[in-house]
C-alpha cells in the first residue's frame, strides 16, 4: 500500500525552527518529486515547495512566502523527505502535507495525512 | 504568479444532482491543471489531472474539461460522499497556485 507518514509538528514559538518528516512506503520513493503543501486553519490549500529526485538533481522550488526561511530536503536511503522552518512566524500556523509527483504526470497524486503546526507565543 | 479563480465558492445541491464547478486561470496554462477532494479534517484526494484524466479508481461521475484558462469539473450523480469541498490548482508553472475552493453542500 503506498503511504506517506508525516511527523514532527508542534507549538513553537515566533521566530523559532522545526523540522518535519515524512517517510514513504509502498512505492518506489526515487522515481518521485515530492512536494508539500500546507492549509492554514479554515483556509485553503498552499503550494509551499518541491524537491526533485536525484536524476534532476534533487533541485528545489519554493512558494515566495517560504524561500530563504524553509528548506526542503529527502534522504532516498530512508525513503524520506524533510521540511526545515526556521524564522516561524505566526502566519506558518497551518496542516502541513506531504505529497509524492509521480515524474510523468505533474502533480501530486498521493498525500500524508498531515501534521500540525502552530507557531504561537 | 498564476491566479485560479473558482466559481462558486459555495454550492447546494441534493443527492442525485448533476452539478458544474469552473476554474479560471489568469493566464494559459495548456492543460496543466488538477482537481482535488477534501473532506473537512481529511487530506486532499487527488481527482483529476491534465484537466480531464481521471486518477485510478475515481469513478467515471467524475469528469474535466477546459483548456488555457476556463475549466471545468461536473459530477454527476451526487451522492452523500461526494459533499466536500473541491480544489482546482495549476502546475503549468511555479509557484503552483490552487483556486480558493468550492464547497459543495447539501
Amino acid at each position: 500500500e503506498v503511504q506517506l507518514e508525516e511527523s514532527g509538528g508542534g507549538l513553537v514559538q515566533p521566530g523559532g525552527s522545526l523540522r518535519l518528516s515524512c517517510e514513504a512506503s509502498g512505492f518506489k520513493f526515487t522515481d518521485h518529486l515530492m512536494d508539500w503543501v500546507r492549509q492554514a486553519p479554515g483556509k485553503g490549500l498552499e503550494w509551499v515547495g518541491r524537491i526533485r529526485n536525484k536524476d534532476n538533481r534533487y533541485t528545489t522550488e519554493y512558494a515566495a512566502s517560504v524561500k530563504g526561511r524553509f528548506t526542503i530536503s529527502r534522504d532516498d536511503s530512508k525513503n524520506s523527505l524533510y521540511l526545515q522552518m526556521n524564522s516561524l512566524k505566526t502566519e506558518d500556523t497551518a496542516v502541513y502535507y506531504c505529497a509524492r509527483s509521480p515524474i510523468q504526470r505533474g502533480p501530486m497524486d498521493v498525500w500524508g495525512q498531515g501534521t500540525t503546526v502552530t507557531v504561537a507565543s | 504568479d498564476i491566479q485560479m479563480t473558482q466559481s462558486p465558492s459555495s454550492l447546494s445541491a441534493s443527492v442525485g444532482d448533476r452539478v458544474t464547478i469552473t476554474c479560471r486561470a489568469s493566464q494559459g496554462i495548456s492543460n496543466s491543471l488538477a482537481w482535488f477532494q477534501q473532506i473537512p479534517g481529511k487530506a486532499p484526494k487527488s481527482l483529476i489531472y491534465a484537466a480531464s484524466t481521471l486518477d485510478t479508481g475515481v469513478p467515471s461521475k467524475f469528469s474535466g474539461s477546459g483548456y488555457e484558462t476556463d475549466f471545468s469539473l461536473t459530477i454527476s450523480s451526487l451522492q452523500p460522499e461526494d459533499f466536500a469541498i473541491y480544489y482546482c490548482q495549476q502546475y503549468k508553472s511555479y509557484p503552483f497556485t490552487f483556486g480558493q475552493g468550492t464547497k459543495l453542500e447539501i
